[in-house]
């Protein structure tokens, strides 16, 4: 089993679209976790962490289940500009290294 | 605020050529430095992290190395390239304490011919 695994896509909403991601995860003594995104070509780029509480940034949601050792992202309202592959992160180790997964690739149309 | 710089933002290189990638940090101390690869279409790979000053974990072996001369500068080298180090190379920080996440810099597209 895959450290970190993402359903990889592709996800193709409309516009105004609800769309959710999941990412699972084997270590249950991971502390940290965040999601990403990345544009075509261009580095991944901090969307949000993810607290045990959840969070909500916007239309953005992110919320951890421990039980089930996995993190979700839920976009509402989805824009054209979300259109993108967002990255799932997960500590390891003292070095704060992060085990990132594949990516979801999300496109939204119009 | 914190940046992060990495150069070049491309670069094509001959098989068997040597390479060297900088990376450099401001607005921070002792930060954890990391050097990552994506090849096409792929996730991100970890190749080496650095928790100091000349301290270098490498997560895989390869035809690689990193090092860190300075706090808050990371050097990706190779002797000699070949076709499969073509790549995405990608340099992120982050603190060194507390559960934090990383932020990359703008990454080198590396090609081999």
């Amino acid at each position: 089993r895959k450290e970190v695994e993402q359903d990889p896509g592709p996800f193709n909403v409309p516009e105004g679209a609800t769309v959710a991601f999941n990412c699972t995860y084997s270590n249950s003594a991971s502390q940290s976790f965040f999601w990403y995104r990345q544009d075509c070509r261009k580095e991944p780029k901090l969307l949000m962490s993810v607290y045990s509480s959840g969070n909500e940034d916007g239309r953005f949601t992110a919320q951890l289940n421990r039980a089930s050792q996995y993190i979700s992202l839920l976009i509402r309202d989805s824009k054209l500009s979300d259109s993108a592959t967002y990255l799932c992160a997960v500590n390891r180790g003292s070095a704060r290294q992060l085990t990132f997964g594949s990516g979801t690739q999300l496109t939204v149309l119009p | 605020s914190q940046t992060i710089h990495q150069w070049p933002a491309t670069l094509v290189q001959p098989v068997g050529s040597p390479l060297s990638l900088e990376c450099t940090v401001e607005g921070t101390s002792n930060p954890n430095l990391y050097w990552y690869r994506q090849a096409a279409g792929r996730g991100l790979q970890l190749l080496f992290y650095s928790v100091g000053i000349g301290q270098i974990s490498s997560e895989v072996p390869q035809n690689l190395s990193a090092s860190r001369p300075q706090d808050r500068q990371f050097i990706l080298s190779s002797k000699k390239l070949l076709l499969s180090d073509s790549g995405f190379y990608l340099c992120a920080w982050s603190e060194n304490s507390g559960n934090q996440p990383q932020h990359f810099g703008d990454g080198t597209r590396l090609s081999i011919l």
